[in-house]
Order: structure tokens, then sequence, then C-alpha cells
């Protein structure tokens, strides 16, 4: 069954500007994680923020959690072209694997 | 080193064919998953593999079997294919793969697998 669902499903921008996804899902977690695809390529980790984190950094990543709207914001700053990717959210199943979103289909402009 | 490699990257065939797409995993890691990501890019759950110990049997039928020869292989065997088949297959493989939280995955890069 799927659990996240990624907001907006596309997204174009210019390369400089900044990108923001949005994740919901619907049962309670302990972590939940980003993920990123390049066209024709397998899911790159991007970053794991935990059940007890509001927000977390990584480079030009930003991740935030809101448990109580059971939601998760990814926000990419002064994007690039090599950003251009789908993005997904995965929160875990009931036996170790992981139930992802969607996605959000990115399309950064030179 | 490649750390999840699948082979092929490419798979044609007609259908009611069986096929078999090959997963290696050189991180030492204890639980390897099948996914299956269709043409809109849904990502789902085939099966995992915990220490050779099947963990996870989606609904996925029965034609689809995996084999763990070992705890970095996990080979996905498919008989009589069918054209909905069709779709990109992902292995990936973590840490741990207990309830109470999924650590990072490490995905392959994928084996397109046309039915004809």
């Amino acid at each position: 069954s799927q659990q996240g669902e990624e907001d907006p499903q596309a997204l174009s921008i210019q390369e400089g500007e900044n990108a923001t996804m949005n994740c919901s899902y619907k049962t309670s977690i302990n972590n939940l994680q980003w993920y990123r695809q390049n066209s024709g390529r397998g899911l790159v980790h991007l970053i794991l923020i935990r059940s007890n984190e509001r927000e977390k950094h990584s480079g030009r990543l930003r991740v935030t959690l809101d448990t109580s709207k059971k939601s998760s914001s990814l926000l990419i700053t002064a994007s690039r072209a090599a950003d251009t990717a789908s993005y997904f959210c995965a929160t875990a199943g009931s036996q170790g694997n992981l139930i992802f979103g969607k996605g959000t289909k990115l399309s950064v402009k030179p | 080193d490649t750390a999840v490699s699948q082979t092929p990257k490419y798979l044609v065939t007609q259908m009611g064919n069986d096929k078999s797409i090959k997963c290696e995993q050189n991180l030492g890691h204890d639980t390897m998953y099948w996914y299956k990501q269709d043409s809109k890019k849904f990502l789902k759950i085939m099966f995992s593999y915990n220490n050779k110990e099947l963990i996870i049997n989606e609904t996925v039928p029965n034609r689809f079997s995996p084999k763990s020869p070992d705890k970095a292989h996990l080979n996905l065997h498919i008989n009589s294919l069918e054209l909905g088949d069709s779709a990109v297959y992902f292995c990936a493989s973590s840490r741990a793969g207990s309830t109470g939280g999924v650590d990072t995955q490490y995905f392959g890069p994928g084996t397109r697998l046309t039915v004809l």
C-alpha cells in the first residue's frame, strides 16, 4: 500500500532558484527518508530524518518533519541543472521495506 | 566498486518465456530487496530476504520467485512472462530489515524488462 504522497507531482524552476517538495504520509513513523532518481538510474539516498527530529540539513538540502501533520518537506537551495531528477519520500513498511510516494519530478532549467 | 549491481540492464523477451535477473551487493548487508517500478514511476516492494529467509512476499504472482544463494546475492526468476510484467526492476540492500525503523537502502541501477 502507498504511504507517502509527494506534492507537487512536477516542478519546473530556473537554475539558482529554490525548490520545495512536500510529502504526506499516513501512519506513525520512526524515520522518513528522501531519495533521488535520475532518469534511467537507480534511487540514491539523500537524507534520513528521525521522528524526534524537526529539521535536518545536508549541503544544499534541508528536510523538515512535522509528525503532528504527518508531513515532510525537502528544500533544495540554489538549484542546479544537475538537480533535475525525481524525488521520492519513503517510510517504513511493516517488515523492513520502504514504501515510496509517487515522487516529484523536478526540472531545473539552465 | 559498485555497491549494488544488477544484470542485465535491459531485457527484451517474448511472452511466455522464463527469465532471471541477478543482483549482487558488496556492502555486507543482511537484507536485500526487489522493487518494481511501473510506467508511472511508482515503486512497490516485491520481496526481501534477510539471512536467506524470505520476510516479505507482497501480493505478487507466484510466477515471480526470489532465490538467494548467499547473503550477497538475491536473484529474481520470472516464469511465463506476461505483457504486464514490463517494468523496471530494482534490487536494493540495507543493514537492517526489522520493524522499528528502516535503515538507508542502496539501490542497483535497475533492469528494464520489456515483454513483447
